[in-house]
């Protein structure tokens, strides 16, 4: 089946450190990956995706990498803000299933000054 | 363009009674899917619809839950006699539905509460 499963947390970092949060995915075929990221009482927002292997999707300073190899789609941001505390999902939309996404947990996200 | 609307945005219901959750896709969005988001967890996929048709509804309870789409108006997702396990936020996504774009949109929830 498909499946995704992420870091748990929370992850409470100081500003302007390294960020990783990982996601390692089971799928059939081919997926396409996604990081969503949710803010305390709203929907979610799509922040970056992948449609196949090797392909690095990025946005507002986060990146990720599709790896087929080690069935991974780790977020990395190089220097975290206040601002981006926040619950992160990573998702698999399977291969000709009409879009639908399978979602990991979440991983929440806090940043102090 | 406004997003995707859902309302209510909380609904409190007491145990037995209905619930009717609304989703209006953003303005060209053919496509709806539900999720629905349990306490400390992530989102579960309930149903994909275009209008008019169910696509797929894999992940809808088999029983008390249905979801419409009807050729005017929101989608509906419906809930019957509720009970305290239902308790939870509904999200709704819409996405144009066009070959090699399937990017969903989320509304802002809706927070459901059964007494």
């Amino acid at each position: 089946g498909n499946s995704v499963t992420q870091m748990e947390g929370p992850v409470t970092l100081s500003e302007e450190a390294f960020l990783t949060i990982n996601c390692t995915y089971t799928a059939t075929g081919y997926p396409s990956l996604f990081w969503y990221v949710q803010y305390p009482g709203e929907g979610l927002q799509l922040l970056l995706k992948a449609t196949k292997a090797d392909d690095k999707g990025s946005n507002k300073g986060f990146e990720a990498t599709y790896r087929k190899e080690t069935t991974s789609f780790h977020l990395e941001k190089g220097s975290v803000q206040v601002s981006d505390s926040a619950v992160y999902f990573c998702a698999l939309s399977p291969y000709n299933q009409g879009g639908k996404l399978i979602f990991g947990q979440g991983t929440e996200l806090s940043v102090k000054p | 363009n406004a997003g995707v609307m859902q309302n209510p945005r909380h609904l409190v219901r007491r145990r037995g009674q209905e619930a009717r959750l609304r989703c209006s896709p953003m303005k060209g969005h053919s496509h709806v899917y539900w999720y629905r988001q349990l306490p400390e967890e992530g989102l579960k996929f309930m149903v994909y619809l275009q209008k008019e048709n169910i696509i797929d509804e894999s992940g809808m309870p088999k029983e008390r839950f249905s979801a419409e789409f009807p050729k005017e108006g929101p989608s509906i997702l419906r809930i019957q006699q509720v009970v305290r396990g239902d308790s939870a936020a509904y999200f709704c996504a819409s996405s144009p539905g066009l070959a090699g774009n399937n990017e969903q949109f989320f509304g802002p929830g809706t927070r459901l509460t059964v007494l």
